[in-house]
């Protein structure tokens, strides 16, 4: 059954110009992860949604960084505009919201995003 | 603040021996442990979860993990690697929220 779906798998554009990520949860899920993976820092929450509600953003780096998740099943992650230090892989996850937080999450393929 | 930490950033052996990633969490309330793993150009895939009962947790692939909650440790183990375990390892752990990642040990296994 499918996963966590994430397009495009790679983008590459030149530094000002709008990002759009997607993501396409795994149905049922009601809690959505966008992660951003570089050697230098890792594996970094920028934020989740909760039943499409974003509920902790403090992981966004900047202004420039926007994600929206209008319903249960799409979410985006832009970035506008685009610098090259926001070269990464993107990655989105999503799981049940279990009370105890025992809920795994599941991951996409990721975004590799490269700007010039 | 919720943290995690991976103490080793490399690890490098050779095929049939012994592995043992560190991770320790700092929490002081129920947590739930988490330890995924990422294959080279992947994305993170679960190996295996504790969130109660017995301490030694039994995941994929062979893997296994100890919860010592006196140390705050949740150590992953494997008794005899391959050389198709080489990735990165990911120790998470989620308390009243999100889950925190730890920074990742990238595990290099030689034929």
């Amino acid at each position: 059954d499918a996963g966590v779906i994430q397009s495009p798998r790679h983008e590459v554009t030149e530094m000002g110009q709008e990002v759009t990520l997607r993501c396409k949860p795994i149905s049922g899920h009601n809690s959505l992860f966008w992660y951003r993976q570089t050697m230098m820092r890792g594996l970094e929450l920028l934020i989740y949604f909760n039943n499409n509600v974003p509920i902790d953003d403090s992981g966004m780096p900047e202004d420039r960084f926007s994600a929206k998740m209008p319903n249960a099943s799409f979410s985006t992650l832009k970035i506008q505009p685009s610098e090259p230090r926001d070269s990464a892989v993107y990655f989105c996850a999503s799981s049940l919201t279990g009370n105890l937080g025992n809920q795994p999450q599941h991951f996409g393929d990721g975004t590799r995003l490269s700007i010039l | 603040a919720q943290s995690v930490s991976q103490h080793n950033h490399h690890v490098i052996l050779s095929e049939a021996a012994s592995l043992e990633l560190g991770c320790n969490y700092s929490y002081g309330g129920t947590v739930n442990l988490f330890w995924y793993v990422q294959y080279p150009g992947q994305h993170l895939q679960l190996l295996l979860k504790y969130f109660s009962g017995d301490p030694l947790v039994k995941g994929i692939k062979g893997f296994e993990a100890e919860f010592i909650k006196s140390k705050f440790s949740f150590n992953l183990r494997k008794p005899s690697v391959q050389w198709s375990d080489t990735a990165e390892y990911f120790c998470a752990a989620r308390g009243f929220q999100k889950l925190v990642f730890g920074t990742g040990t990238r595990l290099l296994v030689s034929p």
